[in-house]
């Protein structure tokens, strides 16, 4: 059975602080995604992860992969209150074109 | 462009009444996904298809059934709602290749009382 975990589940953090979310997998796969999440909307892709040591950084957000540790990190780099969602990391197995999830992060940012 | 659309946006049943939720893509994706969310559980597949006139159990099939007639469409049937089944579904596609995310719709929020 394929575990997609994710921590910490809630993350409540002051602006202008750092952070790291965790996204643990269980499987092979050189295919990892990062996902925003507003209550009560959709999810809006935020990177895609598709080799050993991959980064990408968009704004104040980067994520990478290591595939051998099977564990992608999104970081946070001075918060700000917008960035106050749900995030999600989803795994493609090498199987190919299915998307598991976590459990997602729910993150508020406090002035 | 409209992407990925639901339909409904809302729905209440009662316990033992059938309904289907229409999923359309309009970026001539060969893969789409139903997926549920529920809380704290973050989202589970419930069937995909791999084109059209196939599909697949993913990791919570039972009490649901999907069909992809056509390309651009994936129906998510339920032929006898339980409470259980109360969750908010999200449709999703994807190209097929390899280094493309998923789309998404903008969810039911269905309720079975």
């Amino acid at each position: 059975e394929l575990k997609v975990e994710q921590n910490p589940l809630f993350l409540s953090m002051q602006e202008g602080k750092n952070y790291t979310i965790y996204c643990n997998y269980s499987t092979t796969s050189d295919r990892l995604y990062w996902y925003r999440q507003d209550p009560g909307k959709s999810l809006e892709s935020l990177f895609v992860l598709l080799s050993n040591g991959a980064v990408k950084q968009e704004g104040r957000l980067m994520a990478s992969l290591d595939t051998k540790a099977r564990l992608s990190t999104l970081h946070i780099t001075a918060a700000v209150h917008d960035l106050s969602a749900t995030y999600f990391c989803a795994v493609d197995p090498n199987t190919g074109n299915q998307f598991y999830f976590g459990t997602g992060t729910s993150l508020t940012v406090i002035p | 462009n409209a992407g990925v659309t639901q339909t409904p946006k809302f729905r209440v049943l009662k316990t033992g009444q059938s309904m289907t939720l229409l999923c359309a893509q309009d970026m001539n994706h060969e893969y789409m996904y139903w997926y549920r969310q529920d809380p704290g559980m973050g989202l589970r597949l419930i069937h995909y298809s791999v084109g059209e006139g196939t599909t697949a159990k993913g990791e919570v099939p039972d009490g649901y059934n999907v069909s992809r007639l056509k390309k651009q469409n994936f129906l998510l049937g339920l032929e006898s709602a339980a409470p259980s089944q109360t969750s908010v579904y999200f449709c999703a596609s994807s190209s097929g290749t390899t280094n493309t995310e998923a789309f998404f719709g903008q969810g039911t929020r269905l309720t079975v009382v």
